[in-house]
């Protein structure tokens, strides 16, 4: 099955700065990446996705890329603010029959914005 | 309705109890999920109902039974737990097992003593 790896697990940043967080996936098949940001105590919510016809993403301070050649994608923030303190988690998942309805999922980067 | 909505939203039963997790969606969503997550971890796949039909089970132990009376309904009944099964019990759903896009249920926060 599919493989994903997420980099790093904890990110520090200064209100203001970029946060970068990287993750890989091994299966060839998977065609979709969606970014999942969870609040303490509160449900995973979709915050941007791609899909593997499209190279770049991007929401307002939010940007996905994606690399299809190499097997990854990463998730910018730009101009951290406070808020943006969560739980960050990828994943990657296929329309593949052995795999439909299964999303795998990263190991989470906790990400902290100091204000 | 944009929502997936999950009740009791916390629960704490002995290991002898019977309770169920009740999800419910009124997006016209085919696809729905159970996913367990503990503290700092991803969610953890557990069932897929497809068409009211269960299409996925991940090896759960039968502790854990779904059931999807319909297709806005989905249940978890639980029963003999152990305490390592406390947890987050997130539902989800999707336009179908195919379409990907996930949306959670606030989920039930359960405690087995």
């Amino acid at each position: 099955g599919e493989n994903v790896e997420q980099h790093p697990s904890t990110l520090s940043v200064q209100e203001g700065d970029s946060a970068v967080i990287k993750c890989t996936y091994s299966d060839s098949a998977s065609n979709y990446f969606p970014w999942y940001k969870q609040e303490l105590g509160k449900r995973p919510q979709l915050i941007i996705d791609i899909r593997s016809n499209v190279g770049e993403k991007k929401d307002q301070r939010i940007a996905v890329t994606l690399n299809k050649t190499a097997k990854h994608f990463s998730l910018h923030i730009t101009e951290t603010q406070p808020e943006d303190s969560a739980v960050y988690f990828c994943a990657a998942s296929s329309a593949r029959g052995s795999t439909l309805g299964r999303l795998y999922f990263g190991r989470g980067t906790q990400l902290t914005v100091w204000p | 309705d944009t929502e997936v909505t999950q009740t009791p939203k916390h629960l704490v039963m002995g290991m002898t109890n019977k309770k169920s997790l009740k999800c419910e969606q009124h997006m016209g969503h085919r696809a729905m999920y159970w996913y367990k997550q503990k503290a700092k971890k991803p969610p953890e796949l557990m069932f897929v109902y497809s068409y009211e039909k269960l299409s996925i089970n991940e090896s759960v132990p039968s502790r854990f039974s779904p059931e999807c009376p319909n297709s806005s309904l989905l249940n978890l009944h639980l029963h003999a737990l152990q305490p390592e099964d406390s947890a987050l019990y997130l539902c989800a759903s999707s336009l179908n097992s195919g379409a990907n896009v996930l949306t959670f249920g606030a989920g039930s926060r359960l405690t087995v003593l």
